[in-house]
């Protein structure tokens, strides 16, 4: 089974900062990695697919690459909508793992 | 609209049965794979197992296998996710999630359902 470590756990920010979530593989995933966001009381809702592709309806203050095992994901110009907690995901091998997750919170 | 839909909130005991549901709509159910994932209260997310509605060719995760049961029935666009004895360490919310394949990312996202199990 793939593990993804992300980091860092919690991220404290302020809106109009930048925040720079990672995430790696213990083994390579080639491109097949998802980033997701969960708001308190809500399910996860896609944002990145095949490492850097945007979702449908993502703005364009979502940014990600990666390949292999290290990846990114960049929020600019942070909106208080983007508080939440991200996730990726690993569905290049069964069971399609996910990281542990990072909040990001506003300081 | 394109969506799935979980059915509501369960409330068990140790030891009891469960079967939980996930509807689709606004889509080909068939053309879609959909797969399970458990939160427990304050954790992340873990990929339980996966299922063709098609053909309900399912994979579990070794963790998952042999404690849960995934179907689908593609006659009434449902899948679900069952237990024949719960314990009180299935407590979580238990999402469905489409996707395209089976080796795929998860495009839409059920609104969750909420499992107690406490006796």
């Amino acid at each position: 089974e793939i593990v993804l470590t992300q980091s860092p756990g919690t991220q404290s920010l302020s809106p109009g900062e930048t925040a720079t979530l990672s995430c790696r593989a213990s083994l390579s995933v080639s491109k097949y990695l998802a980033w997701y966001q969960q708001k308190p009381g809500q399910a996860p809702r896609l944002l990145i697919y095949a490492s850097s592709d945007r979702a449908i309806g993502i703005p364009d203050r979502f940014s990600a690459s990666g390949s292999g095992t290290d990846f990114t994901l960049t929020i600019s110009r942070l909106e208080p909508e983007d508080f939440a907690t991200y996730y990726c995901q690993q569905y290049g091998s069964a069971p399609h793992t996910f990281g542990q997750g990072t909040k990001l919170e506003i300081k | 609209e394109v969506q799935l839909e979980q059915s509501g909130a369960e409330v068990k005991k140790p030891g009891e049965s469960l079967k939980i549901s996930c509807k689709g709509s606004g889509y080909g159910f068939t053309n879609y794979w959909i797969a399970w994932v458990r939160q427990l209260p304050g954790q992340g997310l873990e990929w339980m197992g996966i299922i063709s509605p098609g053909d309900s060719n399912t994979i579990y995760s070794p963790s998952f296998q042999g404690q849960v049961l995934i179907s689908a029935d593609k006659s009434i666009k449902t899948a679900y996710l069952q237990w024949t004895s719960l314990k009180a360490s299935d407590t979580a919310m238990y999402y469905c999630a489409r996707s395209y394949t089976s080796e795929s990312f998860f495009d839409l996202w059920g609104q969750g359902t909420l499992v107690t199990v406490s006796s």
